[in-house]
């Protein structure tokens, strides 16, 4: 059984820190990594892809992925209040034809003013 | 260009009636995929159409359940006889290809009284 695996929180962290959010899985054989935003009542967003060990940045966020420890990890810098939701880590493990994609629990986070 | 659409946005039905699920995908993307979610609780994966490819119907927790992609475009969730633990948030996704970042639907909330 495929896994992917995440702290259900909630952390709370305050205004202007830094959020940590982690996941890790089972599959060896996963190639691509994605982590999404949820807020309450919404749909699913993407907030960022990584494919390759080490860091990836984009604006107030990075990803960091360390396939030999099979984790994966979301870093949101200077947290806003705005940024209070559920991260959802994704993990697709591709090849012979299938792209399944396996979704975390996920993270709430809460962002206090 | 037009985001993925579901219909309808909410469903009430009685126990055992059979309910068809809409989804419409970002027009070109190969790659569709149904998800399931409850109340506070992460994503279901369900099923996974990929071209012309069988689809991965994996994930479907019954044989209640079954979902027809037709043309390649629009996707069709049937359940029969459904039952009130039937009763949750249903997501459509849709990507370029297989493994790619998923663009959701709005969801349809369906419940079983």
């Amino acid at each position: 059984q495929k896994e992917v695996e995440q702290n259900s929180g909630p952390l709370s962290v305050p205004e202007g820190a830094i959020a940590s959010l982690n996941c890790t899985y089972s599959d060896r054989g996963s190639q691509s990594f994605f982590w999404y935003r949820q807020y309450s009542g919404k749909s699913p967003e993407l907030i960022m892809f990584i494919y390759s060990n080490g860091d990836k940045e984009d604006g107030r966020f990075t990803a960091q992925l360390n396939k030999a420890s099979q984790y994966v990890s979301l870093l949101i810098r200077d947290s806003q209040p705005s940024d209070s939701a559920t991260y959802l880590c994704a993990v697709n493990s591709g090849g012979g034809g299938g792209f399944k994609t396996i979704f975390g629990a996920g993270t709430r986070l809460f962002v206090k003013a | 260009g037009a985001g993925v659409s579901q219909s309808p946005s909410n469903k009430v039905t009685e126990k055992g009636k059979d309910v068809e699920l809409r989804c419409d995908p970002i027009s070109g993307h190969t790659a569709l995929y149904w998800y399931r979610q409850s109340l506070g609780q992460g994503l279901e994966f369900l099923i996974y159409f990929q071209g012309n490819s069988a689809p991965d119907k994996s994930g479907l927790p019954s044989d209640r359940f079954s979902a027809e992609r037709t043309g390649g475009s629009v996707s069709t969730l049937t359940i029969q006889r459904t039952q009130q633990e039937d009763s949750a948030v249903y997501l459509c996704a849709s990507s370029g290809a297989g493994g790619d970042t998923q663009y959701f639907g709005p969801g349809t909330r369906l419940t079983v009284l």
